[in-house]
């Protein structure tokens, strides 16, 4: 079946850091991926998405690609902020009402 | 603005007493969701609706009922019969495959 499978927090940088989230998937068919952020106390909010192989999401400094060869869609950004402190979601949507969720990742940026 | 709103934001309530969480959204986007969110673990689905007085279970259904009488609204009650029904519950909503929008979350503590 589909799965999402993010590697295990914390994620603990320094400000200015880069940041690697990774995220790897199993599905049957072309979903489309996702991240979401969580902040403290809040729900969750879509960070950016990607829908086909080779699309690159990016939002707000982060950016994530769609590989399907390597059945992956790692996060990533530059430089970290303290503000950047929150759980980090991956999810695949073979539709809508089915998005599975990763476990998901909590960073945590010191300044 | 439009959005997702849940309330409360934090209830409480004795075990063997039924509770019943408010979800609204003013997007105009025809499905709905329920998750539930445990500490360390990725969100799972209790119920979506796709269209008004429609509804189906989803992967943790038992325990749990909604309805959807009106577009904007999708209110989910946490029955007795939930083993174990203290968590974090996040209502979303979406309107194609671009993604859900989630509210704000209700912290449920059951003793």
């Amino acid at each position: 079946g589909n799965s999402v499978t993010q590697m295990e927090g914390p994620v603990t940088l320094s400000e200015e850091a880069f940041l690697t989230i990774n995220c790897t998937y199993t599905a049957t068919g072309y979903p489309s991926l996702f991240w979401y952020v969580q902040y403290p106390g809040e729900g969750l909010q879509l960070l950016l998405k990607a829908t086909k192989a080779d699309d690159k999401g990016s939002n707000k400094g982060f950016e994530a690609t769609y590989r399907k060869e390597t059945t992956s869609f790692h996060l990533e950004k530059g430089s970290v902020q303290v503000s950047d402190s929150a759980v980090y979601f991956c999810a695949l949507g073979p539709n809508t009402d089915k998005l599975i969720f990763g476990t998901g990742t909590r960073l945590q940026v010191f300044p | 603005d439009g959005g997702i709103t849940q309330s409360p934001k934090y209830l409480f309530r004795k075990e063997g007493q039924n509770v019943t969480l408010s979800c609204e959204q003013n997007l105009n986007h025809d499905a709905m969701y329920w998750y539930r969110q445990d500490p360390g673990q990725g969100l799972r689905l209790i119920y979506y609706s796709q269209i008004v007085n429609d509804f189906q279970k989803g992967d943790i259904a038992e325990g749990y009922s909604v309805s959807r009488e009106k577009k904007e609204s999708f209110p989910l009650t946490v029955t007795s019969a939930q083993k174990n029904p203290t968590a974090f519950y996040l209502c979303a909503s979406s309107r194609d495959s671009g993604g859900k929008y989630f509210g704000p979350g209700t912290r449920l503590t059951v003793t």
